[in-house]
C-alpha cells in the first residue's frame, strides 16, 4: 500500500520569493508521482508528473519537482512565485501495478502576498 | 473540448432523500473515480472503475453506490444521505495505459449539503 505525507499544511510566502512544498511517500513497490493544483472554487489540474527517467521534472507555470528515491521524497519548487500561484497543492502517488489507486496527500495551501 | 462534467454543481438536501450525482467524460477514458474533499483531510477516494461493469471500493465507500454501465458515465448514488456526507465531491477520469492509470482529469466539483 502507498501513503503520502505533505509536511506543511500551509505555506505563506511573499511575491517573487522562492518556495518549496514538501512531499514524502511510502511504498513497498515502484511508484509514479504527481503534483496537482487546485485554484479557489475549481477542480484539480495536473502540475507535473514523474513516471520514469530524469528525476528532475518540469511542469506548468514554472514549477519543478525532484524525485529522490533514497529519501522517498518528491518536493515541489518554484524559484519565484506570483500572487496567482495562491492555491492548494496536492501530492499524489500511484503504484505501478494494475488496479492501484492514486493516493493523495492532505494538501498544502500556498498563500502568496505582496 | 475534452472535459469531465458533473451535475449538480450545488445541492442541498435532507437526510434520507436519495440523490444521484452524475459524471460524464468525453475522452473515451477507461478509468473513472469519485473523491470527496473535506477540510484537513484532502481527497479521499470513494469508488473507482477500471472499465465498464468493473467497480471497486476506495477508502471511504460506506453510504455510497456507483455503477458503470457505459464507458462515459459513472454516477454516484447516495441511497440515504446523512449529514456526515456533506462534502465537496469530485469525479475524475484517466486513460488507462497498459496496466497503470495515467493523469487524472477532474470535474469542477459538486458541493453537497445534507441537512
Amino acid at each position: 500500500a502507498q501513503s503520502v505525507t505533505q509536511l506543511d499544511s500551509q505555506v505563506p510566502v511573499f511575491e517573487e520569493a522562492p518556495v518549496e512544498l514538501r512531499c514524502n511517500y511510502s511504498s513497498s513497490v515502484s511508484v509514479y508521482l504527481f503534483w496537482y493544483v487546485q485554484y479557489p472554487n475549481q477542480g484539480l489540474q495536473l502540475l507535473l508528473k514523474y513516471l520514469s527517467g530524469s528525476t528532475l521534472v518540469k511542469g506548468i507555470n514554472g514549477f519543478e519537482a525532484e524525485f529522490n528515491k533514497s529519501q522517498t521524497s518528491f518536493h515541489l519548487r518554484k524559484p519565484s512565485v506570483h500572487i496567482s500561484d495562491t492555491a492548494e497543492y496536492f501530492c499524489a502517488v500511484s503504484g505501478r501495478q494494475a488496479g492501484t489507486a492514486l493516493i493523495f496527500g492532505k494538501g498544502t495551501t500556498l498563500s502568496v502576498s505582496s | 473540448e475534452a472535459q469531465v462534467t458533473q451535475n449538480p454543481r450545488y445541492l442541498i438536501t435532507v437526510t434520507g432523500k436519495k440523490l444521484t450525482v452524475t459524471c460524464s467524460q468525453n475522452m473515451n477514458h477507461e478509468y473513472m473515480s469519485w473523491y470527496r474533499q473535506d477540510p484537513g483531510l484532502g481527497l479521499r477516494q470513494i469508488y473507482y472503475s477500471m472499465n465498464v461493469e468493473v467497480t471497486d471500493k476506495g477508502d471511504v465507500p460506506e453510504g455510497y453506490k456507483v455503477s458503470r454501465k457505459e464507458k462515459r458515465n459513472f454516477p454516484l448514488i447516495l441511497e440515504s444521505p446523512s449529514p456526515n456526507q456533506t462534502s465537496l465531491y469530485f469525479c475524475a477520469s484517466s486513460l488507462r495505459t497498459g496496466l497503470r492509470v495515467g493523469e487524472l482529469f477532474f470535474g469542477e466539483g459538486s458541493r453537497l449539503t445534507v441537512l
